[in-house]
Order: structure tokens, then sequence, then C-alpha cells
């Protein structure tokens, strides 16, 4: 049962405009969110995250939205650049479960330049 | 700052042999640590997950067992591995209370 859905395995973007990266969640329970950065061959690295009392969360080129009611999240990258080319795995916790992260399947996003 | 070192980055071993893959972490004091495992195509798995020495959580039945015999130590093995425990291992570090984990590196293991 996933739990974290990461419905598109991929997206491209041309260089300077944004993606937009999406991710829907089915257990209610979840309260805090992370999108990581994984490239190839390497483990992930943290970019942003949000709480659920929170619907936006920004930092620089990068934006989270949450939408509880509709229990979707999305990262929104402006202006894209092709650095940011790298798969984005987005993860959820819930309470009392030792900070443990449900991953999404994650998303391929190539930046064209 | 911290820092989380995991070896070998590449592993290639036979099927029925053993494994070790060790995990440390540096620059911090009882870590959460975990391990997650990607398969081919698909997202990260929880493996296991330990809040202390000698404290180990499993969360998917497996032929695989992790130990911590030290605050920053965690190790993940097997006494004989499977085909299917081919994969992208990942040791992570993390503080709790809805903090952001931090990941190693990973090891690619391959079984043939």
């Amino acid at each position: 049962d996933q739990q974290v859905k990461q419905n598109s395995p991929s997206l491209s973007v041309q260089e300077g405009r944004i993606s937009i990266l999406n991710c829907d969640y089915t257990n209610s329970m979840f309260d805090y969110f992370l999108w990581y950065k994984k490239y190839p061959a390497e483990g992930p690295t943290f970019l942003i995250s949000i709480s659920s009392i929170k619907d936006k969360n920004e930092d620089g080129r990068f934006t989270v939205f949450l939408n509880k009611s509709a229990k979707h999240l999305s990262l929104h990258i402006v202006p894209s650049q092709p650095g940011d080319s790298a798969v984005y795995f987005c993860a959820a916790i819930r309470p009392g479960a030792n900070s443990k992260l449900t991953f999404g399947k994650g998303i391929t996003l190539s930046v064209r330049p | 700052s911290q820092t989380i070192h995991q070896w070998p980055a590449t592993l290639v071993q036979p099927v029925g042999s053993p494994l070790s893959l060790e995990c440390t972490v540096e620059g911090t004091s009882n870590p959460n640590l975990y391990w997650y495992r990607q398969a081919a195509g698909r997202g990260l798995q929880l493996l296991f997950y330990s809040v202390g020495i000698g404290q180990i959580s499993s969360e998917v039945p497996q032929n695989l067992s992790a130990s911590r015999p030290q605050d920053r130590q965690f190790i993940l093995s097997s006494k004989k591995l499977l085909l299917s425990d081919s994969g992208f291992y990942l040791c992570a570090w993390g503080t709790g209370n809805r903090q952001p984990q931090h990941f190693g590196d990973g090891t690619r293991l391959s079984i043939l």
C-alpha cells in the first residue's frame, strides 16, 4: 500500500521556466512533509519541508505548497536550472513514528538548456 | 558539522555469500539511525531503524539484519544473500522531532 504517491515518473522543463512536482498521500496522520533531491550514485539531500499547520513554505527558488483537504503537496522550482535535473522524492512523517520517513517513488526532473 | 560515511560504495557478491555494510556518523550524539533500500524503479523503503545502542526495529520481514554496536555505528548484515537483495542501500541519521534525515552516499549491491 503506497501511502505517498508520486504518480508522474518524469517531468521535462525548459531552463528558466517553472517546474511543478506533485505528490499525493493517503494517510491523514501524516503531519510533516519533506522533499529530497537525489543525483545518480549519491544519497538524497534534503531540500525543503513543511508542517501540516502551514500551507506554504519558501526557500529561495523552492516553494512547497500543502493542501491538506486534498492530501496533496507540490514543489515549485522557479526558475528551473539544468543543475536541478535529478530525482525528487516526496516523504512524509506521522506522529509517534520515531520520525520514520515514508517515501514516494520519485520523479525524474530534466531541465533542458 | 555532522557527517555520515557509508562503505563500500559498490559491492558485487555471489548468491549465498554473507554481507556486512557499515555506516558511521560523526559530529552528533545519540542519533536515530536508519537503513533504507531503493530497488530498481522503486522508492526508498525503510528496512531498519535504531534509537539507541542495541535497539533495532525492523520494518519489513526479510533476509537482512541490523546491529548498532556503538552510538554512531550502524551495520547491515546478511548470512546468505539472495538475488532479491540487490539494490541501492542507504544509511541515514536524524535527531527525531520531525527534523530531516541526512543520508550517506549509499552502497550499490549487485548479487550474481
